[in-house]
């Protein structure tokens, strides 16, 4: 089975500390979304690609978030500098635009803390 | 106005019975419906894709459209204690072009 690959799985860090997270999406899908999951907001949409170009990135935090698709088999997300407001699940999905509104495939996440 | 409302529930129903899980959107253009399940800890996993009004079966699970009513359900019928998770219904907005999830139903199978 196809599936989106995130890494790391999990990530213990500092506030102030840098955090690169990857995804490598299923081979094909020309659509990735990074989502944010935590208890108290559900899931968030914080940014998404199509065929590599950002169209949306508005549910971000502009100073401290960037998130990039340097090519078709990479995207990442960098928290810099992070705080523990950012500790949560974080979720990468792709999809293929066949019609207006595409199912999403989600990777495993990465569970992330910040001390 | 929540774009997508769940009752975060939990729904609580003995094995072998049929769970039925709601949501409602508040965009009446939307033509993409989408059900997901998701295990503690676990991602959240597709089970059902629905785009036009009425129902669609796969295996045990049934979705129901009514775009009227703005309103899409899903229901489990022979419900197995496996099947214990969050259900989280997400509907496309052609509004925002996003994909926009609800919090989320709880659902307990009794053994």
């Amino acid at each position: 089975d196809a599936r989106v690959t995130q890494t790391p799985r999990h990530k213990v860090t500092e506030m102030g500390q840098e955090v690169t997270m990857r995804c490598q999406p299923i081979l094909g899908h020309n659509t990735v979304f990074w989502y944010r999951q935590t208890m108290m907001q559900g899931l968030e949409l914080l940014a998404y690609f199509r065929n590599r170009a950002p169209l949306d990135d508005s549910g971000m935090p502009k100073d401290r978030f960037s998130a990039e698709m340097p090519d078709a088999t990479l995207a990442t997300l960098k928290i810099q500098p992070s705080e523990p407001r950012d500790s949560a699940v974080y979720f990468c999905a792709s999809g293929s635009r066949t019609r207006g509104g595409q199912p999403q495939h989600f990777g495993d996440g990465t569970r992330l803390s910040i001390l | 106005q929540k774009e997508v409302e769940q009752n975060s529930g939990p729904l609580s129903v003995p094995e072998g019975a049929i769970a039925s899980l709601n949501c409602t959107y508040s965009d009446r253009g939307s033509q993409s419906f989408f059900w997901y399940r998701q295990y503690s800890g676990k991602s959240p996993e597709l089970i059902m894709s629905i785009y036009s009004n009425g129902d669609k079966e796969d295996g045990r699970f049934t979705a129901q459209l009514n775009k009227a009513s703005q309103y899409v359900s899903l229901l489990i019928r022979d419900s197995q204690p496996s099947d214990s998770a969050t259900y989280l219904c997400a509907v496309w907005m052609d509004s925002s072009y996003k994909l926009i999830f609800g919090s989320g139903t709880r659902l307990l199978v009794r053994p």
